[in-house]
């Protein structure tokens, strides 16, 4: 079965720089949840989005910004990266429809910042 | 305030003995709980929430609300277990993932 796919897997940028982190999600399903796991760190919340709407907002940075397409798939945009960005950043989907919304993983983007 | 609490960073455990990840959660109202796994290198993949109290690999794990903790279990662990565990809390308004900090299961032969 498909799964969720994130691209790119891995990302490294200098400082001050900007990268775009993008997630498809399984076909059908409509939300859209960032998570972002620094080093040892347990995944902390970002940003969801359902049909293409803003849903729930956690502690991204103003840098930060995403956003949701009419095809469901989402992309994260990271500018005046700082070293401190630099983690695993996971997407996960799923689909409203179901009684309760069991959220499916991509595989996560490292990027790192140097 | 929501949050999600496993106390040990590591278990190590020889195969066959029986395991037991601690998970305990702070949550106004009924929460809906999950565990993930993450092997080596792989995607954080849901191992079973409490809703449906089944059994995956072997592993059990019983939401008791007057302890607020929802340990998973296993009753002899197997090397294949070794991984990542997450505990995590869903928020019933937004559906967002609460974590634990997680622990690591190794599983000497």
């Amino acid at each position: 079965a498909a799964g969720v796919i994130q691209s790119p897997r891995h990302l490294i940028k200098e400082k001050r720089e900007t990268a775009t982190l993008k997630c498809y999600p399984i076909p059908r399903h409509d939300t859209v949840y960032w998570y972002q796991q620094g080093p040892g760190q347990d995944p902390q919340f970002l940003i969801s989005f359902y049909e293409k709407m803003q849903s729930d907002k956690g502690s991204i940075p103003d840098r930060f910004s995403a956003q949701q397409f009419s095809d469901y798939h989402s992309e994260l945009n990271m500018s005046s990266l700082e070293l401190g960005d630099s983690a695993l950043y996971f997407c996960a989907s799923s689909f409203s429809g179901r009684s309760h919304y069991e959220q499916y993983f991509g595989p996560g983007t490292r990027l790192t910042v140097t | 305030a929501q949050r999600v609490t496993q106390p040990e960073k590591l278990l190590s455990v020889f195969k066959g003995a029986p395991v037991e990840l601690k998970c305990n959660y702070s949550y106004s109202g009924s929460p809906e709980l999950f565990w993930y796994v993450q092997y080596s290198r792989q995607r954080l993949q849901l191992l079973l929430r409490h809703i449906s109290r089944e059994s995956i690999k072997g592993f059990t794990a019983d939401l008791n609300k007057g302890e607020t903790s929802f340990h998973l279990k296993k009753p002899f662990a197997q090397e294949e277990d070794s991984a990542m565990y997450y505990c995590a809390l869903e928020d019933g308004a937004t559906n967002k993932l609460i974590f634990g900090t997680g622990t690591l299961l190794a599983v000497q032969p």
